[in-house]
């Protein structure tokens, strides 16, 4: 079981916003930085969010995020039917020396 | 542009071994970490493995420690997984993956391959 909760599932219409939650504790969050992937199944994963709110070369200013705590969340405005897929948060946790995933959620547009 | 071709998946028994390959293009692959990443059929991304540009300093996640051993070679552009013991459990797509900048942060991965455990 992963570390790190999510919502399973969050939806809403073209052009709209959502935010997706990434519920940790203070040995992954709460003491490091969180990324951001996309992942539609049969594709190669897409990284999206670093250092908690930096995004990649070539990531469009609607996906942004934000840490506070032990909690992350990841926002995406002005939503397009590509943007249907699984998003994941990821940290390093230092309790388990490990990399550690959210449990992942599935955006429906 | 980058580009991770993960290949040597395939259907074995419980108790067999497997090597996974990961040829890398696109970039200086002697400069940056590489990980492996892996996802069961209906589940998250797990973290498996990660190895350091020069190769000695290599990470691994409870569920493989002792079974497997990730390794590369730079003269080839190329990381490996080695898989022993493997387990039904083991059953996944297995991806490769570049880190950014810092582990924890990985900008590329590649497309996958897939390793069934099955008796």
């Amino acid at each position: 079981q992963s570390v790190l909760t999510q919502p399973p599932s969050v939806s809403a219409a073209p052009g709209q916003k959502v935010t997706i939650s990434c519920s940790g504790s203070s040995s992954n969050i709460g003491n490091d930085y969180v990324s951001w992937y996309q992942h539609i199944p049969g594709t190669a994963p897409k990284f999206l969010i670093y250092d908690n709110d930096k995004r990649p070369s070539g990531i469009p200013d609607r996906f942004s995020g934000s840490k506070s705590g032990t909690s992350a969340t990841l926002g995406i405005t002005g939503l397009q039917t590509g943007d249907e897929a699984d998003y994941y948060c990821g940290t390093w946790d230092s309790r388990l020396s490990a990399e550690v995933f959210g449990t992942g959620t599935k955006v429906t547009v | 542009e980058v580009q991770l071709l993960e290949s040597g998946g395939t259907l074995l028994q419980p108790g067999g071994s497997l090597r996974l390959s990961c040829a890398a293009s696109g970039f200086i692959f002697s400069s940056y970490s590489m990980t492996w990443v892996r996802q069961a059929p209906g589940k998250g991304l797990e973290w498996v493995s990660s190895i350091s540009a020069a190769g000695d300093d290599t990470f691994y996640a409870d569920s493989v420690k002792g079974r497997f051993t990730i390794s590369r070679d730079n003269s080839k552009n190329t990381l490996y997984l080695h898989m022993n013991s493997l387990r039904a459990e083991d059953t996944a797509v297995y991806y490769c993956a570049k880190v950014f900048y810092r582990f924890g942060q990985f900008d590329y991965w590649g497309q996958g391959t897939l390793v069934t455990v099955s008796s």
